[in-house]
């Protein structure tokens, strides 16, 4: 059983639809839970970041934790063709970062 | 404030070859990663530096992967000989101090290699 998992999609939606984008994971130690996005032959860049349980919100992004049932998500409002892009899910609390393995989103004009 | 440089940006090389990646830090960043991301893959941490310091490299497959950071800035990573499934995209990454869960690190645009 992998640590982190992440439904790889493709996910395709129409511009200014709500994406909800998630992941499980196992090692109860995770504290700390980010959300990369990354752009096609680019490297991934930090989108938002939780620590511990709760939600978090920037603009048009929500990051939610609940640590009970080892499940992170991340809301994308009104979505843009410019959000087009991998979505990878990120933890840690052993000093290593973990990585799902990236959620593939389309967002058509 | 510039960002992570690598270098080159492709690679393409037969089986058995040897082949080295340049990563450049963000200026002062104390800790750099060498990533693997298979295509389909989220990354995996090869090796992590402190300044010039192995902090973790327990996913290394060292027999054939080597890296070094030199004067605690730029750093290589070697691969010899390379082998088919090391086909990926190699990033680096860099943060301003050991991470423990709270910094950010910013990653390079990587190095795509195919092994034919």
């Amino acid at each position: 059983q992998k640590e982190v998992e992440q439904d790889p999609g493709p996910l395709s939606v129409p511009e200014g639809a709500i994406v909800s984008l998630n992941c499980t994971y196992s090692n109860s130690a995770f504290q700390y839970f980010m959300w990369y996005r990354q752009y096609s032959r680019k490297g991934p860049e930090l989108l938002m970041y939780t620590y511990s349980s709760g939600n978090k919100e920037d603009g048009r992004f929500t990051a939610q934790v609940d640590k009970s049932s080892k499940y992170i998500s991340l809301f994308i409002r009104d979505s843009q063709p410019s959000d087009s892009a991998t979505y990878l899910c990120a933890m840690s609390g052993t000093g290593k970062l973990i990585f799902g393995q990236g959620t593939t989103l389309q967002v058509k004009p | 404030e510039a960002g992570v440089a690598q270098s080159p940006r492709y690679k393409i090389i037969e089986k058995r070859q040897s082949v080295a990646f340049w990563c450049n830090p963000i200026s002062g960043h104390a800790t750099l990663y060498w990533y693997q991301q298979i295509l389909g893959q989220g990354p995996k941490l090869l090796i992590q530096f402190q300044n010039n310091g192995v902090v973790d490299d327990s996913q290394l497959p060292k027999d054939r992967f080597s890296a070094e950071r030199l004067k605690g800035v730029d750093s290589t990573l070697k691969i010899q000989p390379a082998k088919l499934e090391d086909s990926a995209v190699y990033l680096c990454a860099s943060s301003l101090h050991t991470w423990g869960g709270e910094e950010t690190q910013y990653f390079g645009p990587g190095t795509r290699l195919l092994v034919l």
